[in-house]
């Protein structure tokens, strides 16, 4: 099955500094790559996907790129704010395996004023 | 439009009881998700549902955990019994497609935060 690993876990910039986090996947066939933002005591709120056919994505200020020969994908956060603040989660999913998700460990990202 | 919905937000029982969680996804949404998130680890999938009918199961451990979807729409996951290791959030999504066609994408609710003692 798919595996994904999430880097760094935590990661701390100072507001307004840029945050990018790193994830690898197993499946070269995965097509699907969704963000996840999660605040405390809430539910994963999805920021931004990316599928295969394309390498990146933007919206405002956060980007994603994916690298399929490598098997990486990024997100990237520009001009951090303290309400970036939160735990990122990527994912990623097969076509044929019903669209399931399979997510990365997390990283918590702290943004200090 | 109204995101998922999930209640109880929150629950506390002891061990060997039993408890139900219930999900009413975005409307219009065919494909259903539970999932448990532990603290500190990405969620994961436990199981999922297109209309009514179960699509993946493999990670749902059958002996003490059981999901319907009766009409296609709200759903609800139930524990009986609970074990220590059952305490976490279980989270729902849905999505409008199944398969990977169209959007694709899941959208989560607020999860139901379980403690068991």
């Amino acid at each position: 099955g798919e595996n994904v690993e999430q880097h760094p876990s935590t990661l701390s910039v100072q507001e307004g500094d840029s945050a990018v986090i790193k994830c690898t996947y197993s499946d070269s066939a995965s097509n699907y790559f969704p963000w996840y933002k999660q605040e405390l005591g809430k539910g994963p709120q999805l920021i931004i996907d990316i599928r295969s056919n394309v390498g990146e994505k933007k919206d405002q200020r956060i980007a994603v790129t994916l690298n399929k020969t490598a098997k990486h994908f990024s997100l990237h956060i520009t001009e951090t704010q303290p309400e970036d603040s939160a735990v990122y989660f990527c994912a990623a999913t097969l076509k044929a395996a019903g669209n399931k998700l399979t997510f990365g460990g997390g990283t918590r990202v702290l943004v200090k004023p | 439009e109204a995101g998922v919905a999930q209640s109880p937000r929150y629950k506390i029982i002891e061990k060997r009881q039993s408890v139900a969680f219930w999900c009413n996804p975005i409307s219009g949404h065919a494909t259903l998700y539970w999932y448990q998130q532990i603290l500190g680890q990405g969620p994961k999938l436990l199981i999922q549902f297109q209309n009514n009918g179960v699509v993946d199961d493999s990670q749902l451990p059958k002996d003490r955990f059981s999901a319907e979807r009766l009409k296609g729409v709200d759903s609800t996951l139930k524990i009986q019994p609970a074990k220590l290791e059952d305490s976490a959030v279980y989270l729902c999504a849905s999505s409008s497609s199944l398969w990977g066609q169209g959007s694709g994408a899941q959208y989560f609710g607020p999860g139901t935060r379980l403690l068991v003692l």
